[in-house]
């Protein structure tokens, strides 16, 4: 079992839905991160936090730490928000342990 | 600028070669990594080099050995490579625990 769940794995939306891709993890925590990758391959990084809530334009990303859970959300998806999310937790030893990814297409 | 950048971008190279994958960060970054994307996609850490120590080495097999000759530079070198070794590899640098990857270097082996 890995130590970083995502859910789901495979998501499909409509433009204009709102998105919600959950990460749950199992181990002690400095930080989060939520990573993005598009189908040409390169890694973003969207979000790093380590409590409470960011936004930046229509992507939402909250953590509770008492639950080990975060949730990334997206609002008014569009066909440009079509890519890899992924997990990343990192530990004391700034190792970063990543989740299974959740791929998300959205549709015209 | 680039922030981080690899190169090459692809390698493909018959089994049993020895190759490298150089990485460059112009940001000042005194920690840097190597992850192994698989063919699932799934992205694990190989290295982390701090200062260039190395701090994280992650069960990788001793065909792998990461170079730092300086605070900017991570190069991967791999000996007598596998096919299991075809993977795309991402090199990244981070301060504070933000984290910056590059591009990434998509090698095949056959």
């Amino acid at each position: 079992k890995n130590e970083v769940e995502q859910s789901p794995q495979n998501l499909t939306a409509q433009e204009g839905e709102f998105i919600t891709i959950n990460c749950s993890y199992s181990v002690g925590i400095s930080a989060l991160h939520w990573l993005q990758q598009h189908p040409g391959g390169g890694i973003v990084s969207l979000f790093m936090l380590s409590s409470g809530k960011k936004k930046h334009g229509r992507l939402i990303a909250t953590i509770n730490i008492q639950e080990k859970h975060s949730s990334l959300h997206i609002t008014a998806s569009h066909p440009r928000d079509s890519a890899v999310y992924i997990c990343a937790v990192i530990f004391n030893t700034d190792k970063l342990i990543f989740g299974t990814g959740t791929r998300l297409q959205v549709f015209p | 600028d680039t922030a981080v950048s690899q190169t090459p971008k692809y390698l493909v190279t018959q089994m049993g070669n020895d190759k490298s994958i150089k990485c460059e960060q112009n940001l000042g970054h005194d920690t840097m990594y190597w992850y192994k994307q698989d063919s699932k996609k799934f992205l694990k850490i190989m290295f982390s080099y701090n200062n260039k120590e190395l701090i994280i080495n992650e069960t990788v097999p001793n065909r792998f050995s990461p170079k730092s000759p300086d605070k900017a530079h991570l190069n991967l070198h791999i000996n007598s490579l596998e096919l299991g070794d075809s993977a795309v590899y991402f090199c990244a640098s981070s301060l504070n625990f933000e984290q910056y990857f590059g591009p990434g270097t998509r090698l095949t082996v056959t």
